[in-house]
């Protein structure tokens, strides 16, 4: 069974103060993506990293996939009250007949308080 | 396009009683999961359905529940005599081909609450 973790739980920081979590696993996974979730809604895809190494930027979030496919990290430069949300990392293995199936870690709740 | 609708929206019952959850995916999208939120556990993989091949059950938690997709669409969800673990976010995803790499669209999802 593939497992993430994801750190930290809970993050609570002021507006304009940077930020990085991290979700890392004992496994391979073939693609690794990040989703933010809002109360009352589904997660929404923000980026999926597929190459060992890779780092994807989005505005003012970095993502990045480890060399070994294990582990990512979010990073956050200088947060926005709109950054609070939920960030789910999750890992697909891409093998198998339900290589697409998602192992989520726990998810993050940032809170960014102006 | 529409995205992917779920309903109820919030579904309350008594222990003991059969629930239906529905999800209605993205048109064209072959490949549909449903998956669990409860807290503190987190978003836990339920069923996939990939067009017309066997589903892959292994998620499911015990043969309470149970999942079908009907002509390759529309995917209900069903709990039987529901217990209060139960209780928990019920979220549906479609993706075009199922390809690990492909975007997963989720509805808002179900929740459910058993009393």
């Amino acid at each position: 069974t593939q497992l993430l973790e994801q750190s930290p739980q809970f993050l609570s920081i002021q507006e304009g103060e940077n930020l990085t979590v991290y979700c890392n696993s004992s496994s391979v996974f073939s693609s690794l993506q990040w989703y933010r979730q809002e109360p009352g809604e589904g997660p929404v895809l923000l980026v999926t990293v597929v190459t060992g190494g890779e780092v994807k930027k989005l505005k003012r979030l970095t993502f990045q996939f480890g060399d070994a496919r294990k582990d990512s990290s979010l990073h956050i430069t200088a947060a926005q009250p709109g950054d609070t949300g939920l960030y789910l990392c999750a890992g697909a293995p891409g093998f198998g007949t339900s290589g697409s199936r998602l192992t989520f870690g726990e998810g993050t709740q940032l809170t960014v308080n102006p | 396009g529409a995205g992917v609708s779920q309903s109820p929206s919030n579904k309350v019952t008594e222990k003991g009683k059969d629930v239906e959850l529905r999800c209605d995916p993205i048109s064209g999208h072959t490949a549909l999961y449903w998956y669990r939120q409860s807290l503190g556990q987190g978003l836990e993989f339920l069923i996939y359905f990939q067009g017309n091949s066997a589903p892959d059950k292994s998620g499911l938690p015990s043969d309470r529940f149970s999942a079908e997709r009907t002509g390759g669409s529309v995917s209900t969800l069903t709990i039987q005599r529901t217990q209060q673990e139960d209780s928990a976010v019920y979220l549906c995803a479609s993706s075009r081909s199922g390809i690990s790499t492909d975007t997963q669209y989720f509805g808002p999802g179900t929740r459910l609450t058993v009393l």
